[in-house]
């Protein structure tokens, strides 16, 4: 069975544009959840989505944004982006049953110049 | 900001000593977790735990849901170098949504 797989792997922008990242979650897998990872403040929880509905966000301004297609597959749009938010993006997917079971992929590296 | 205090935040023990880490919430939380992760690579789920004292095995780790329910610890027993990496706790507090949060992880190194 195939694992996480998000792309791009590494992204390097400018301050001011927008990005989008791709995650495609392990084959039967209805949830996908976001996380943001930088050394300062670790691994932060962006949003969950379950069958293309937002279900939990986390503390984080309205630049960040996803959806979740009918196939499970989900995007994550950060607009305007800022210094600050370099970092890798690490999606995770779950059956939604077993709680807390997260599957990582490897992550976007997201680098803001 | 994270709810969740990690300790130790980096160990350096010889191979074949044994390594103990915890984790503490302001909380309550209904599901603890360990994880850990590679350079380069997402965390990947060690051992999960969903009642006030239960202990779990995994091979040579074995983790325990804190009787308070606000901490777990995580013992691996004679390490090798391959458990070199970082380890994370997380905690739920809900039991619908994956929202978890997570500690800041400790960073294990094994000296052969």
């Amino acid at each position: 069975k195939a694992g996480v797989t998000q792309t791009p792997r590494y992204l390097i922008k400018t301050r001011g544009q927008q990005v989008t990242l791709s995650c495609s979650p392990i084959s039967g897998h209805r949830s996908v959840s976001w996380y943001q990872q930088t050394p300062g403040q670790g691994l932060q929880f962006l949003f969950e989505y379950f069958s293309e509905t937002q279900r939990n966000k986390g503390n984080f301004p309205g630049r960040f944004s996803g959806r979740q297609f009918s196939n499970s597959r989900s995007e994550m749009n950060v607009s305007t982006l800022e210094l600050g938010d370099s970092a890798l993006y690490l999606c995770a997917s779950s059956l939604g049953r077993e709680r807390g079971k997260l599957f990582f992929g490897s992550g976007t590296q997201l680098s803001v110049l | 900001g994270q709810q969740l205090n990690q300790s130790p935040q980096s160990m350096f023990i010889q191979e074949g000593e044994d390594v103990s880490m915890n984790c503490t919430s302001s909380s309550i939380f209904n599901t603890w977790l360990w994880y850990k992760q590679d350079p380069g690579e997402g965390p990947v789920l060690l051992i999960a735990l969903y009642k006030a004292g239960e202990l779990t095995s995994n091979g040579r780790l074995t983790a325990q849901f804190g009787i308070t329910r606000k901490d777990s610890f995580l013992n691996i027993s004679a390490s090798i170098p391959s458990d070199v990496g970082i380890y994370f706790c997380a905690g739920q507090e809900t039991y619908n949504n994956n929202d978890m949060r997570f500690g800041a992880g400790t960073r294990l190194t094994v000296k052969p």
